[in-house]
């Protein structure tokens, strides 16, 4: 069974500019969440989807944002970049609320 | 909300010792507590959890125990080798909710 994918691996912006990152769940799963990991902050909760519905959200600001698409792929969008969403965005999918969790291998966004 | 913290930030043990990281949570209602294992340039990865009706689980060289009463738990790895460096992380969550509220990690290294 394959695992859980992200496009891009790495990506260079620049302030001001938007971004739009790509996540594919382990085939079956119907939740996919977003983190965010710094050196500083760690693991952060951005957002969970379910079924194409938004069930949770974390404390970030209005300019990031996700959606969900019927075949359960998501993707996340991080508009006005700023210096500080340099991070590894991760994604992570499960079956279902409660369940095992497993993550793909992040992309890495890089802000100038 | 829930507030995971982990000790200790950094551990170094010798090949074959035992490696013991420590995990708190606040919220009551957390019942799924699963440990990642991170390895450099890779997403996190699911190596053992414990939900809240059980005591303790192992599965070869790692263990997992929980104490509901004084809200800890705590990922033991025995016997380590060199292969079980890397930064791993607690974290905790409800059945009810599908967030997971991590721990700021401990990078351990085993010396050959």
């Amino acid at each position: 069974k394959a695992g859980v994918t992200q496009t891009p691996r790495y990506l260079i912006k620049t302030r001001g500019q938007q971004v739009t990152l790509s996540c594919s769940p382990i085939s079956g799963h119907r939740s996919v969440s977003w983190y965010q990991q710094t050196p500083g902050q760690g693991l952060q909760f951005l957002f969970e989807y379910f079924s194409e519905t938004q069930r949770n959200k974390g404390n970030f600001p209005g300019r990031f944002s996700g959606r969900q698409f019927s075949n359960s792929r998501s993707e996340m969008n991080v508009s006005t970049l700023e210096l500080g969403d340099s991070a590894l965005y991760l994604c992570a999918s499960s079956l279902d609320v409660g369940l095992e969790q497993f993550f793909g291998p992040g992309t890495r966004l890089t802000v100038l | 909300g829930e507030n995971v913290e982990q000790h200790p930030s950094t551990l170094s043990v010798q090949e074959g010792d035992s490696a013991v990281i420590k995990c708190t949570y606040s919220d009551s209602a957390s019942n799924y507590f699963p440990w990642y294992k991170q390895e450099l340039g890779k997403g996190p990865q699911l190596i053992i959890d414990i939900r809240s009706n059980v005591g303790e689980k192992k599965d070869q060289r790692i263990a997992v125990t929980l104490n509901k009463t004084a809200k800890h738990f705590s990922l033991h790895i025995t016997e380590t080798q060199p292969e079980d460096s890397a930064v791993y992380f607690c974290a905790a969550s409800t059945t009810a909710g599908n967030q997971f509220y991590f721990g700021t990690g401990t990078s351990l290294t085993v010396i050959p």
